[in-house]
């Protein structure tokens, strides 16, 4: 159990343009998402926390103007990268945590998003 | 603010050769401990986690950490390496006051046959 999907795996998008990235716990509740960012050969950052039917906290330096989330049900929360530039292109990673859990999160497959 | 540092970016060994990877943290609190690998074009999986209790946690494919609270470490360890292992290594620390999971930078560990 504890799977966690991403939709798409990968795109590929126009200077300008909005590209939204699903994020769904499969088989569980999750109170909590989270969105991350993986630059090549580097760790993860925390982007933003979500919690459903409120509003995402941001963390210092990310700009929640630009980056769109939205956790509309226990299972999806969606991440809008709005007016992508080529700076946008990374890997974008969510991850899930129970709503019985014990603050352990489980990570979907993650978004390769290329802006041209 | 919190943090976890790794100290070995980039760690070579032939299969069979033992493996210590090194993991602190900086937070006084009670805290749950994490390491997750990241293999060539995969998505991160969790190796093995410490919440309380035997500070020594196994996990998967013959890992284990050892939870130090006094030295504030978590340092992953595998007695003889396989060329599979080969991957990327995070340590990553929840406390209890924040919810959020700070990743350390990464250990890049190449094992050659």
């Amino acid at each position: 159990g504890a799977v966690v999907s991403q939709h798409p795996s990968w795109v590929i998008c126009k200077s300008g343009t909005s590209v939204k990235i699903e994020c769904r716990s499969l088989d569980f509740q999750a109170t909590t998402m989270f969105w991350y960012r993986q630059f090549p050969k580097q760790s993860l950052m925390l982007m933003a926390t979500s919690n459903e039917g409120s509003k995402a906290t941001y963390e210092q330096g990310v700009e929640k103007d630009k980056f769109l989330i939205n956790h509309a049900s226990l299972t999806l929360s969606t991440l809008t990268v709005t007016s992508a530039h080529p700076e946008d292109s990374s890997f974008y990673i969510c991850s899930a945590s129970r709503l019985e859990g014990n603050h352990e999160q489980y990570f979907g497959p993650g978004t390769r998003l290329t802006v041209t | 603010a919190q943090s976890v540092s790794q100290h070995n970016h980039h760690v070579i060994l032939s299969e069979a050769a033992s493996l210590e990877l090194g993991c602190n943290y900086s937070y006084g609190g009670t805290v749950n401990l994490f390491w997750y690998v990241q293999y060539p074009g995969q998505h991160l999986q969790l190796l093995l986690k410490y919440f309380s209790g035997d500070p020594l946690v196994k996990g998967i494919k013959g890992f284990e950490a050892e939870f130090i609270k006094s030295k504030f470490s978590f340092n992953l360890r595998k007695p003889s390496v396989q060329w599979s292992d080969t991957a990327e290594y995070f340590c990553a620390v929840i406390s209890y006051n924040t919810d959020k999971l700070i990743f350390g930078t990464g250990t890049r560990l190449q094992v050659f046959p």
